[in-house]
């Protein structure tokens, strides 16, 4: 039961360019989403959350987009640098302790 | 450094034998949440704790797979039986607590291999 899915298992992009990575959602009860990165060897680092009262949330050089009608939600990186490489997760909750994660998307940002 | 703590990093078991994975939660932090990542997936809920109870285990197998949290220690993670469909990334979150529950700090992970 995939609940959130990201059909782009890999992305690369030019140093000093946007990345664009999407999400989708099938679960309209959800109402909080959120972006891990995750380095090798490592455990996922939050990056960005939003609510799902708001369609948009910036912080630095990373922006989260949601499209409720949609149930569509995209993080933009701008611009990227190459220690943005990482693998991204999108996350999503329905107000409880069951967070549901995409299967990633691999992001390389060539120098 | 006062982050999530997993231990081991990695563990190797043969099939039949049991697997303990421990999670130190970050300080201050009382809730505990583990993860599976098994191979091109994502990660994958399994269970919610908090000292001594067990608040949501919807996403755990019926069968083999247990946690606790006591009140003193590290939560811990319990694989019985293992088998090869059990090798996975096993990750350790925690959270301050409640009103914060989205707010979750993972641990490095736990490497399962079954042999």
């Amino acid at each position: 039961d995939q609940q959130v899915k990201q059909n782009s298992p890999s992305l690369s992009v030019q140093e000093g360019r946007i990345s664009i990575l999407n999400c989708d959602y099938t679960n309209s009860m959800f109402d909080y989403f959120l972006w891990y990165k995750k380095y090798p060897a490592e455990g996922p680092t939050f990056l960005i959350s939003i609510s799902s009262i708001k369609d948009k949330n910036e912080d630095g050089r990373f922006t989260v987009f949601l499209n409720k009608s949609a149930k569509h939600l995209s993080l933009h990186i701008v611009p990227s640098q190459p220690g943005d490489s990482a693998v991204y997760f999108c996350a999503a909750s329905a107000g409880n302790n069951d967070m549901r994660f995409g299967a990633g998307t691999r992001l390389t940002v060539k120098p | 450094n006062a982050g999530v703590m997993q231990n081991p990093r990695h563990l190797v078991r043969r099939r039949g034998q049991e697997a303990r994975l421990r999670c130190s939660p970050m300080k201050g932090h009382s809730h505990v949440y583990w993860y599976r990542q098994l191979p091109e997936e994502g990660l994958k809920f399994m269970v919610y704790l908090q000292k001594e109870n067990i608040i949501d285990e919807s996403g755990m197998p019926k069968e083999r797979f247990s946690a606790e949290f006591p009140k003193e220690g590290p939560s811990i993670l319990r694989i019985q039986q293992v088998v090869r469909g059990d090798s996975a990334a096993y990750f350790c979150a925690s959270s301050p607590g409640s009103g914060r529950v989205y707010e979750q700090y993972f641990g490095p992970g736990t490497r399962l291999t079954v042999t």
